[in-house]
C-alpha cells in the first residue's frame, strides 16, 4: 500500500527564517512527485514538480528534492515570508495521474 | 490563461439527494481526475478520465461516478447523498498521462444535511 508521510504537522517560524519540510513514501517507484500549497478554504497550488528521473527542482525561494532510494523529498523555503503560511502537501504518483497525498505540513510564518 | 473551473462553489443538500459537480479544465488538458478531501481523511482519489475513458478509480462506493465529454470538460454525480459525504470535492486537470503538473480548480464545497 501506497503511503505518504508529511513530518512535521505543524511548523511555526519567524519571518526570514530557512525551513524545511518532509515528505517520506513507502514505495520508490513512483512516476513524479509534486508539491503544492493550500490556503484555508482554497484549492491547491501547484508549487513544484519533480520527475522520477530528477533529483530536485528550484522555483524562487523554493527548492524540492528527491530520493527515490530513501523515499524521501524535501522542501527547502529560503527566507520565509508570513505570505508564505499555509498547509504544504506533497504528492506521490504512482499510476495513471493517480497520486497520493500526505496530510500536510501547515506553516505558520510570523512577522 | 484559465484556470481549471469548478461549479458550483458552494452547495447544501440533504440525505438521500443526488448532486453533480462540474469541471471546465485548461485549455488543452485532456486528463481530469477527482479528488475528495475532509479533515479527518485528507486528500483521497475518485476517479481519473482521459480522452473520455475512466482509467483509474479510487476506493469509493458506486454512488460515486464520472464521466467526461468530447471537450475534456468534467462531471461527477454522487447519488444518495449520506452525512459522510459532506466533503471539499476538488478537480485536477493535465495535459498528458503521467507528465506535467496538476493544476487544482477551487473546488465544490459539499454540505450534507
Amino acid at each position: 500500500k501506497q503511503e505518504v508521510t508529511q513530518i512535521p504537522a505543524a511548523l511555526s517560524v519567524p519571518e526570514g527564517e530557512n525551513l524545511v519540510l518532509n515528505c517520506s513514501f513507502t514505495d520508490s517507484a513512483i512516476y513524479n512527485l509534486q508539491w503544492f500549497r493550500q490556503d484555508p478554504g482554497k484549492g491547491l497550488t501547484s508549487l513544484l514538480l519533480i520527475q522520477s528521473s530528477q533529483r530536485e527542482q528550484t522555483s524562487g525561494r523554493l527548492n524540492a528534492s528527491l530520493d527515490k532510494s530513501s523515499g524521501r523529498s524535501t522542501l527547502y523555503i529560503a527566507a520565509s515570508q508570513p505570505g508564505d503560511s499555509a498547509t504544504y502537501l506533497c504528492a506521490v504518483e504512482y499510476n495513471f495521474n493517480k497520486f497520493y497525498f500526505g496530510s500536510g505540513t501547515k506553516l505558520n510564518v510570523k512577522p | 490563461k484559465a484556470g481549471v473551473t469548478q461549479t458550483p462553489r458552494y452547495l447544501i443538500k440533504t440525505r438521500g439527494q443526488q448532486v453533480t459537480l462540474s469541471c471546465s479544465p485548461i485549455s488543452g488538458h485532456r486528463s481530469v481526475s477527482w479528488y475528495q478531501q475532509t479533515p479527518g481523511q485528507g486528500l483521497q482519489f475518485l476517479f481519473e478520465y482521459f480522452s473520455e475513458t475512466q482509467r483509474n478509480k479510487g476506493n469509493f462506493p458506486g454512488r460515486f461516478s464520472g464521466r467526461q465529454f468530447s471537450n475534456s470538460r468534467s462531471e461527477m454525480n454522487v447519488s444518495t447523498l449520506e452525512l459522510g459525504d459532506s466533503a471539499l470535492y476538488l478537480c485536477a486537470t493535465r495535459w498528458g498521462s503521467n507528465t506535467g503538473e496538476l493544476f487544482f480548480g477551487e473546488g465544490s464545497r459539499l454540505t450534507v444535511l
